[in-house]
């Protein structure tokens, strides 16, 4: 069964770093997600892309974060300046178009530490 | 504001007993509502949603619009029903809100 992959599993960085975190959505998918899960709290939505742009974003997605899908199969989060708070488990995910536009397909999450 | 409230952080019973996960949500819109599931060392993955009617490995919701709720549902609860599951609502857009999930722990 096709399923959405996440590297790395785990990253650690410095604060003040740049990090990109990298998906491979289900190939014949439309809709791209992330979202993070900080430790012990509920999983937040950060944006939705689709059509190569952002459809929808939270206000946690503020201008140190950007997405990419630099090819046809990758699907990137990028944080220009990591803060000790963007410490979370991150989850891209993905689904197929139209009717089942909300069944999400989730990967097994990079968990970002700042140090 | 669209927000998905789970009240119980934990919850145990034993094997056989009926369970009940809550959920209520508040939205102004018509929302699509959804259970997620993520079993130990799995990832995250749909469990149900309210369109779909169905029943999913024994469990149902039903959307109570008046009392704004997706309660999860299972008659006799199984050990491998043990896992964490997420009440989740999605707007009329492209947009997902999850809730704090609960902790279900079956005991045998």
């Amino acid at each position: 069964e096709p399923e959405v992959t996440q590297t790395p599993s785990h990253q650690v960085t410095q604060m003040g770093q740049e990090v990109i975190l990298r998906c491979v959505p289900i190939s014949n998918h439309l809709y791209f997600y992330w979202y993070r899960q900080i430790l012990g709290q509920k999983v937040e939505f950060l944006v939705s892309f689709y059509n190569n742009e952002i459809s929808e974003k939270s206000e946690i997605f503020d201008d140190q974060f950007s997405v990419e899908r630099p090819d046809g199969s990758n699907f990137t989060l990028k944080i220009r300046s990591t803060k000790l708070e963007d410490s979370a488990m991150y989850f891209c995910a993905s689904t197929q178009g139209d009717l089942a536009k909300n069944i999400q397909y989730f990967g097994a999450g990079t968990r970002l530490s700042v140090l | 504001a669209q927000r998905v409230t789970q009240p119980e952080k934990l919850l145990s019973v034993f094997k056989g007993a009926p369970v009940e996960l809550k959920c209520n949500y508040s939205y102004s819109g018509s929302p699509e509502l959804f259970w997620y599931v993520q079993y130990s060392r799995q990832r995250l993955q749909l469990l149900l949603r309210h369109i779909s009617r169905e029943s999913i490995k024994g469990f149902t919701a039903d959307l109570n619009k008046g009392e704004t709720s997706f309660h999860l549902k299972k008659p006799f609860a199984q050990e491998e029903d043990s896992a964490m599951y997420y009440c989740a609502l999605n707007n009329t857009g492209n947009q997902f809100y999850f809730g704090t999930g609960t902790s279900l722990t079956v005991i045998p």
